[in-house]
Formats: structure tokens, sequence, C-alpha cells
């Protein structure tokens, strides 16, 4: 089964806001309010910031927010900093083989 | 607060089995879900297996043939055994709690990097 198709990289300066998409099919994004998403900084594991679709953990920020249309998930990070400089992939339970299906990542460079 | 802590040889032989273990400290391995995820050096994530309080397995479909997945509740740790491996196998693994089997990952190890290499 194929990855989750997300932007390899997506750019924004610092107080921007800016949207990761994620794009599955209606075996897993669409299916499923099971859409979760992950910030992984150089060297470090991934923590999570969004499970779900909409639901933040406790103490992550509420500049991190998910939605979901369709078969297309979304995070939006607003007022960016520079510490949100990192990879950030998506996550969706899937009816396939996998159990589990991430995307491909998206780097963010904060300008 | 809950912590994992991965523990690995670091270095494997192709063919050989691979064995991870991952201690779970500041709270019960009961009652969660358990999974074993890995990334290859500058790529994307890839979920491998989880258990849950003995009883329930479930194994990636391309690697069910050489996955062990197994709990030890006495020593609150969890363990993987992935057999016959290959360059391919060469990666961080992480080992990582869900709180349900919703395929939501909330509590991360650290990880440990492994290589199959002679």
């Amino acid at each position: 089964q194929s990855a989750l198709t997300q932007p390899a990289s997506v750019s924004g300066s610092p107080g921007q806001s800016i949207t990761i998409s994620c794009t599955g099919t209606s075996g897993d994004v669409g299916g499923y309010n099971y859409v979760s998403w992950y910030q992984q900084h150089p060297g470090k594991a991934p923590k999570l910031l969004i499970y779900g679709v909409t639901n933040r953990p406790s103490g992550v920020s509420n500049r991190f927010s998910g939605s979901k249309s369709g078969n297309t998930a979304s995070l939006t990070i607003s007022g960016l900093h520079t510490e949100d400089e990192a990879d950030y992939y998506c996550s969706s339970y899937t009816s396939y083989s996998t159990y589990v299906v991430f995307g491909g990542g998206t780097k963010l460079t904060v300008l | 607060q809950v912590q994992l802590q991965e523990s690995g040889p670091g270095l494997v032989k192709p063919s050989e089995t691979l064995s991870l273990t991952c201690t779970v400290s500041g709270g019960s391995i009961s009652g969660y879900y358990w999974s074993w995820i890995r990334q290859p050096p500058g790529k994307g994530l890839e979920w491998i297996a989880y258990i849950h309080d003995n009883e329930k397995k479930k194994k990636r479909k391309s690697l069910k043939s050489r996955v062990t997945i197994s709990v030890e509740t006495s020593k609150n740790q969890f363990s993987l055994k992935l057999s016959s491996v290959t360059a391919a196998d060469t990666a961080v693994y992480y080992c990582v709690r869900q709180p349900s089997d919703t395929a939501a990952f909330d509590i991360w190890g650290q990880g440990t990097m492994i290589t199959v290499s002679s």
C-alpha cells in the first residue's frame, strides 16, 4: 500500500501560518477519524501533535490544529516559531493490511 | 511520567535474528497497546507490530513471517524479534505506546539504531 501523500517541503516566516496536507484514500484518511500528526526534530523521536484528526494531547501548543475533508487531512501551524522548523508526518489507521500508514513527511523551514 | 527505553545490539549480521527490548518506566505496561516502529536513515516511518496485554497482537503483513512480538509484564518490558535480516532492515527502531487501538502513538522511546552488515 502506498504511503499517504504529503508535500516534500513547506516554508514560512515567523508569525505566519502554514498548512500541511496529507492525502489518502477512502480506506484510510477518508474512512476513519484516526488521523494523527507528528513533529520530528533531527536526531529525535517523533512527538505526537494531533490525534483523532483534531485532538491535541496535553502540553501541545494550541498553535497546532488539525482538520479533515474527504480523503485529505491538514495540519495548520499558526504564529510560526523558529523552533517549529522540523519534519512533520501524518498517519492514519487503514483497513488495508498495514494497520497504520504514514505520510512521506514534510520538511518545514521557518525563514 | 512514562518513559520508554530501547535496548539492542547495534549491529546485526545478514540472515541473523534481531532482538530488541523496550523497558517501560513510570507506569504500568498493562492496559495499553505497545508498538515497534522503524525509520530507515533519511526515510519515513514504518509500523512493524503491536501487542496488547499479551492477548492481542497485530503485525505488518509484509513482515509477519519474520516478526515475533512478546511482553513480559513482571519486568514491564516488551520485545521484538526480527528474523532473517537484510540490509533493508537497517533503521532506527522505536518502541512506542498507544493509548488504544486507534493507531495514535503518544509516547516514544529515543530510538536505537540497528545496522545490518557483515
